[in-house]
């Protein structure tokens, strides 16, 4: 069985342009998460899904990220108008359902830089 | 403000030789303590959960315990092949199923 995976796996972008990053969970998982890694920091919660439902957006840094979920499995994390900051990455985990016994299986990130 | 802070930073260490990371958390109320490994340019790998204080989890030469404020990763004759970063996390109670990450300890161990 494939794992999660992640698309693409390296996106250089230039300061103020949009990007979309792509999650597939694994088959049959209804929670997904984003998390944000910076270089040599741990991970920072982003979002959760449940389903397409996403009750915890807490961890968006600004506006300019949004997420979304169809038909309970892929998962785009869009991020408008870049800034060198935005420069990390980007990990998507999914679990069988949410909750804390449930296990979360994360995909390889996909590196982003912004210049 | 719910907090996970993991020392050392770094810990060198030579084949063999046994040693601890730490893990201390501040949140309100905990629902669950994760211990994952992450390899260079990889997504993190689940080890272990810890839900309450005085649980203990084994997993080869690893071995995970639990208090009310800190948990500890016990790394017993340690190989090569066991460097990586260490990451601990946590669930509270009162925050759905955010999870929170601590910094991490990168691990070397010399053969």
């Amino acid at each position: 069985g494939a794992g999660v995976s992640q698309s693409p796996s390296n996106k250089v972008t230039e300061k103020g342009k949009d990007v979309e990053l792509r999650c597939d969970p694994i088959s049959g998982h209804t929670a997904l998460y984003w998390y944000r890694q910076s270089l040599g920091q741990g991970l920072e919660f982003l979002i959760y899904f449940q389903g397409n439902s996403a009750p915890d957006k807490s961890g968006l840094p600004s506006d300019r990220f949004s997420a979304e979920r169809t038909g309970g499995s892929v998962s785009t994390l869009t991020i408008q108008r870049t800034q060198q900051e935005d420069s990390a990455v980007y990990l998507c985990a999914s679990s069988f359902s949410a909750g804390v016994s449930e296990t979360q299986y994360f995909g390889p990130g996909t590196r982003l830089l912004v210049l | 403000e719910d907090q996970v802070t993991q020392s050392p930073e770094a810990l060198r260490l030579q084949e063999g030789e046994s040693s601890s990371l730490n893990c201390s958390y501040t949140v309100s109320g905990l629902r669950g303590l994760f211990w994952y490994r992450q390899d260079p340019g990889k997504g993190p790998e689940f080890l272990f959960t810890l839900y309450s204080a005085g649980e203990e989890k084994e997993k080869e030469r690893l071995k995970a315990t639990l208090t009310k404020k800190e948990s500890f990763l016990h790394i017993t004759a340690p190989k090569p092949e066991d460097s990586a970063t260490y990451l601990c996390a946590v669930q509270a109670n009162t925050g759905g199923f955010k999870t929170i990450f601590g910094a991490g300890t990168r691990l070397f161990v010399k053969a």
